[in-house]
Protein backbone atom coordinates (compact mmCIF):
# COMPACT_ATOMS: atom_id res chain seq x y z
CA UNK A 1 0.00 0.00 0.00
CA UNK A 2 1.17 3.02 -1.47
CA UNK A 3 -0.45 5.69 1.13
CA UNK A 4 -2.33 7.09 -2.03
CA UNK A 5 -5.93 6.83 -2.85
CA UNK A 6 -7.61 7.13 -5.57
CA UNK A 7 -11.86 7.27 -5.84
CA UNK A 8 -13.78 5.63 -8.08
CA UNK A 9 -11.56 2.83 -8.85
CA UNK A 10 -13.85 2.45 -11.90
CA UNK A 11 -15.92 4.89 -13.96
CA UNK A 12 -18.46 3.78 -16.77
CA UNK A 13 -19.48 7.08 -18.65
CA UNK A 14 -20.84 8.09 -21.96
CA UNK A 15 -19.13 10.07 -24.69
CA UNK A 16 -19.87 13.92 -24.07
CA UNK A 17 -19.94 13.69 -20.36
CA UNK A 18 -17.69 15.54 -17.43
CA UNK A 19 -16.37 13.23 -14.60
CA UNK A 20 -14.04 13.89 -11.49
CA UNK A 21 -11.18 11.91 -10.59
CA UNK A 22 -10.07 12.54 -6.59
CA UNK A 23 -6.85 11.63 -5.12
CA UNK A 24 -5.49 11.96 -1.89
CA UNK A 25 -1.60 12.23 -1.45
CA UNK A 26 0.80 9.95 1.47
CA UNK A 27 0.31 12.56 4.33
CA UNK A 28 2.78 15.24 4.18
CA UNK A 29 3.42 14.87 0.77
CA UNK A 30 2.85 18.14 -1.22
CA UNK A 31 3.37 16.91 -5.24
CA UNK A 32 0.71 15.96 -7.08
CA UNK A 33 0.88 14.28 -10.30
CA UNK A 34 -1.83 12.96 -12.68
CA UNK A 35 -0.68 10.01 -15.35
CA UNK A 36 -2.83 8.88 -18.22
CA UNK A 37 -1.74 5.09 -18.68
CA UNK A 38 -3.56 3.35 -22.32
CA UNK A 39 -2.62 1.18 -24.49
CA UNK A 40 -1.64 2.84 -27.80
CA UNK A 41 0.10 6.01 -25.85
CA UNK A 42 1.83 3.64 -22.99
CA UNK A 43 1.97 6.15 -19.78
CA UNK A 44 2.09 9.88 -20.07
CA UNK A 45 2.21 12.40 -17.48
CA UNK A 46 -0.47 14.77 -17.62
CA UNK A 47 0.04 17.20 -14.98
CA UNK A 48 1.58 18.40 -11.55
CA UNK A 49 0.77 20.44 -8.65
CA UNK A 50 2.82 21.17 -5.16
CA UNK A 51 1.03 22.81 -2.48
CA UNK A 52 -1.63 23.96 -4.18
CA UNK A 53 -0.07 25.33 -7.20
CA UNK A 54 0.20 23.92 -10.87
CA UNK A 55 4.01 23.37 -11.50
CA UNK A 56 4.23 21.78 -14.93
CA UNK A 57 2.35 20.05 -17.25
CA UNK A 58 2.49 17.55 -20.13
CA UNK A 59 0.41 16.26 -22.56
CA UNK A 60 -2.47 16.87 -21.03
CA UNK A 61 -6.05 18.46 -23.48
CA UNK A 62 -8.02 21.40 -22.51
CA UNK A 63 -10.84 19.40 -22.14
CA UNK A 64 -8.94 18.50 -19.00
CA UNK A 65 -8.06 20.70 -15.82
CA UNK A 66 -7.03 19.62 -12.39
CA UNK A 67 -6.45 21.73 -9.15
CA UNK A 68 -5.21 20.77 -6.02
CA UNK A 69 -7.08 21.78 -2.22
CA UNK A 70 -5.63 23.18 0.55
CA UNK A 71 -5.63 19.91 2.27
CA UNK A 72 -3.98 18.64 -0.70
CA UNK A 73 -5.94 16.58 -2.38
CA UNK A 74 -6.43 16.96 -5.95
CA UNK A 75 -8.99 16.51 -8.63
CA UNK A 76 -9.18 15.89 -12.23
CA UNK A 77 -11.74 16.77 -14.45
CA UNK A 78 -11.99 15.19 -17.55
CA UNK A 79 -15.02 17.09 -19.84
CA UNK A 80 -16.68 16.55 -23.39
CA UNK A 81 -15.29 13.04 -23.24
CA UNK A 82 -14.38 10.76 -26.27
CA UNK A 83 -13.76 7.23 -26.34
CA UNK A 84 -10.15 7.78 -26.88
CA UNK A 85 -10.59 8.93 -23.32
CA UNK A 86 -10.33 5.24 -21.92
CA UNK A 87 -7.77 4.90 -19.77
CA UNK A 88 -5.88 4.31 -16.51
CA UNK A 89 -5.35 7.46 -14.61
CA UNK A 90 -2.81 7.09 -12.03
CA UNK A 91 -2.48 9.71 -9.13
CA UNK A 92 1.69 9.83 -7.69
CA UNK A 93 2.51 11.98 -4.76
CA UNK A 94 5.93 13.27 -3.61
CA UNK A 95 7.49 14.93 -0.51
CA UNK A 96 8.87 17.74 -2.88
CA UNK A 97 10.47 18.97 -5.80
CA UNK A 98 13.86 16.97 -6.03
CA UNK A 99 14.56 15.14 -8.95
CA UNK A 100 15.78 11.96 -7.28
CA UNK A 101 12.72 11.96 -5.28
CA UNK A 102 10.00 8.45 -5.33
CA UNK A 103 7.05 9.48 -6.82
CA UNK A 104 4.45 6.76 -4.67
CA UNK A 105 1.30 5.34 -6.95
CA UNK A 106 -1.99 5.11 -6.15
CA UNK A 107 -4.29 1.75 -7.70
CA UNK A 108 -5.30 4.19 -10.56
CA UNK A 109 -9.21 4.74 -12.25
CA UNK A 110 -10.52 2.90 -15.05
CA UNK A 111 -12.36 4.98 -16.74
CA UNK A 112 -14.36 3.55 -19.97
CA UNK A 113 -16.12 5.94 -22.04
CA UNK A 114 -19.13 4.43 -23.77
CA UNK B 1 13.14 16.72 -24.82
CA UNK B 2 13.86 13.42 -22.37
CA UNK B 3 12.97 9.98 -24.22
CA UNK B 4 13.30 6.59 -22.88
CA UNK B 5 13.58 3.25 -25.28
CA UNK B 6 12.58 -0.22 -23.57
CA UNK B 7 13.60 -3.07 -26.07
CA UNK B 8 11.30 -5.70 -26.27
CA UNK B 9 7.64 -5.38 -24.86
CA UNK B 10 7.42 -8.80 -23.96
CA UNK B 11 10.21 -10.64 -22.41
CA UNK B 12 9.82 -14.69 -21.43
CA UNK B 13 11.89 -16.21 -19.43
CA UNK B 14 11.76 -19.69 -17.52
CA UNK B 15 11.67 -20.04 -13.37
CA UNK B 16 15.55 -19.72 -12.71
CA UNK B 17 16.86 -18.13 -15.45
CA UNK B 18 18.39 -14.32 -15.64
CA UNK B 19 16.27 -11.91 -16.50
CA UNK B 20 17.08 -8.79 -18.23
CA UNK B 21 15.35 -5.88 -19.18
CA UNK B 22 16.65 -3.37 -21.19
CA UNK B 23 16.44 0.63 -20.96
CA UNK B 24 17.85 3.33 -22.62
CA UNK B 25 17.55 6.78 -23.01
CA UNK B 26 18.25 10.12 -23.84
CA UNK B 27 19.39 12.73 -21.57
CA UNK B 28 21.41 16.07 -21.85
CA UNK B 29 22.22 16.18 -18.22
CA UNK B 30 23.39 13.08 -15.07
CA UNK B 31 20.00 11.81 -14.91
CA UNK B 32 17.66 10.74 -12.53
CA UNK B 33 16.80 7.02 -13.45
CA UNK B 34 14.23 4.52 -12.00
CA UNK B 35 12.39 1.04 -12.80
CA UNK B 36 9.07 0.90 -11.41
CA UNK B 37 7.04 -2.58 -11.88
CA UNK B 38 3.46 -2.81 -12.19
CA UNK B 39 1.39 -5.83 -11.04
CA UNK B 40 -2.23 -6.51 -12.63
CA UNK B 41 -4.57 -4.15 -11.50
CA UNK B 42 -2.21 -2.28 -9.33
CA UNK B 43 -0.39 1.16 -9.27
CA UNK B 44 3.24 1.22 -10.35
CA UNK B 45 5.58 0.16 -7.24
CA UNK B 46 9.34 1.68 -7.21
CA UNK B 47 11.82 -1.14 -7.53
CA UNK B 48 15.03 1.20 -7.49
CA UNK B 49 16.36 4.39 -8.57
CA UNK B 50 19.71 5.99 -9.62
CA UNK B 51 20.25 9.20 -8.69
CA UNK B 52 23.93 9.91 -8.25
CA UNK B 53 26.75 7.46 -6.60
CA UNK B 54 27.33 3.91 -7.65
CA UNK B 55 26.33 3.04 -10.77
CA UNK B 56 25.10 -0.45 -9.53
CA UNK B 57 22.00 0.06 -7.79
CA UNK B 58 20.48 -2.49 -5.80
CA UNK B 59 16.72 -2.61 -5.23
CA UNK B 60 13.65 -4.60 -4.00
CA UNK B 61 12.81 -8.29 -4.69
CA UNK B 62 16.77 -9.03 -5.60
CA UNK B 63 16.92 -6.73 -8.86
CA UNK B 64 19.29 -4.69 -9.34
CA UNK B 65 20.38 -2.24 -12.48
CA UNK B 66 23.64 -0.71 -13.43
CA UNK B 67 23.45 3.11 -14.75
CA UNK B 68 26.39 2.95 -17.35
CA UNK B 69 26.70 6.62 -19.23
CA UNK B 70 28.67 5.92 -22.19
CA UNK B 71 26.05 3.29 -23.02
CA UNK B 72 22.77 5.28 -22.20
CA UNK B 73 21.80 2.38 -21.00
CA UNK B 74 19.74 1.50 -17.17
CA UNK B 75 19.43 -2.53 -18.04
CA UNK B 76 17.35 -4.33 -15.18
CA UNK B 77 18.74 -7.70 -14.47
CA UNK B 78 17.62 -10.53 -11.67
CA UNK B 79 19.90 -13.71 -11.23
CA UNK B 80 17.02 -15.55 -11.05
CA UNK B 81 13.38 -15.30 -12.13
CA UNK B 82 10.41 -16.16 -9.62
CA UNK B 83 6.79 -17.02 -11.58
CA UNK B 84 6.05 -13.86 -8.63
CA UNK B 85 8.22 -11.79 -11.27
CA UNK B 86 5.46 -11.65 -13.87
CA UNK B 87 4.57 -8.15 -14.17
CA UNK B 88 5.23 -5.24 -16.74
CA UNK B 89 8.03 -3.19 -15.70
CA UNK B 90 8.90 0.35 -16.90
CA UNK B 91 11.90 2.20 -17.25
CA UNK B 92 11.63 6.48 -16.61
CA UNK B 93 14.29 9.00 -16.41
CA UNK B 94 13.49 12.43 -14.61
CA UNK B 95 13.77 15.60 -16.15
CA UNK B 96 13.36 19.26 -15.14
CA UNK B 97 10.68 21.24 -16.33
CA UNK B 98 11.80 24.68 -17.73
CA UNK B 99 11.57 27.35 -15.63
CA UNK B 100 9.10 25.53 -12.56
CA UNK B 101 11.94 23.95 -10.81
CA UNK B 102 10.48 20.88 -10.48
CA UNK B 103 10.61 17.40 -12.00
CA UNK B 104 8.46 15.30 -13.87
CA UNK B 105 8.97 11.47 -15.26
CA UNK B 106 9.31 9.78 -18.63
CA UNK B 107 8.28 6.19 -19.14
CA UNK B 108 9.20 4.01 -21.56
CA UNK B 109 6.50 1.96 -23.50
CA UNK B 110 6.88 -1.09 -20.69
CA UNK B 111 8.02 -4.94 -21.20
CA UNK B 112 5.58 -7.53 -19.65
CA UNK B 113 7.85 -9.96 -18.20
CA UNK B 114 6.43 -13.96 -18.16
CA UNK B 115 8.08 -16.56 -16.02
CA UNK B 116 7.11 -19.87 -17.55
CA UNK B 117 7.44 -22.59 -14.91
Amino acid sequence: DSGVTQTPKHLITATGQRVTLRCSPRSGDLSVYWYQQSLDQGLQFLIQYYNGEERAKGNILERFSAQQFPDLHSELNLSSLELGDSALYFCASSGGLAGGGEQYFGPGTRLTVT
Amino acid sequence: AQSVTQLGSHVSVSEGALVLLRCNYSSSVPPYLFWYVQYPNQGLQLLLKYTTGATLVKGINGFEAEFKKSETSFHLTKPSAHMSDAAEYFCAVSSLYSGAGSYQLTFGKGTKLSVIP
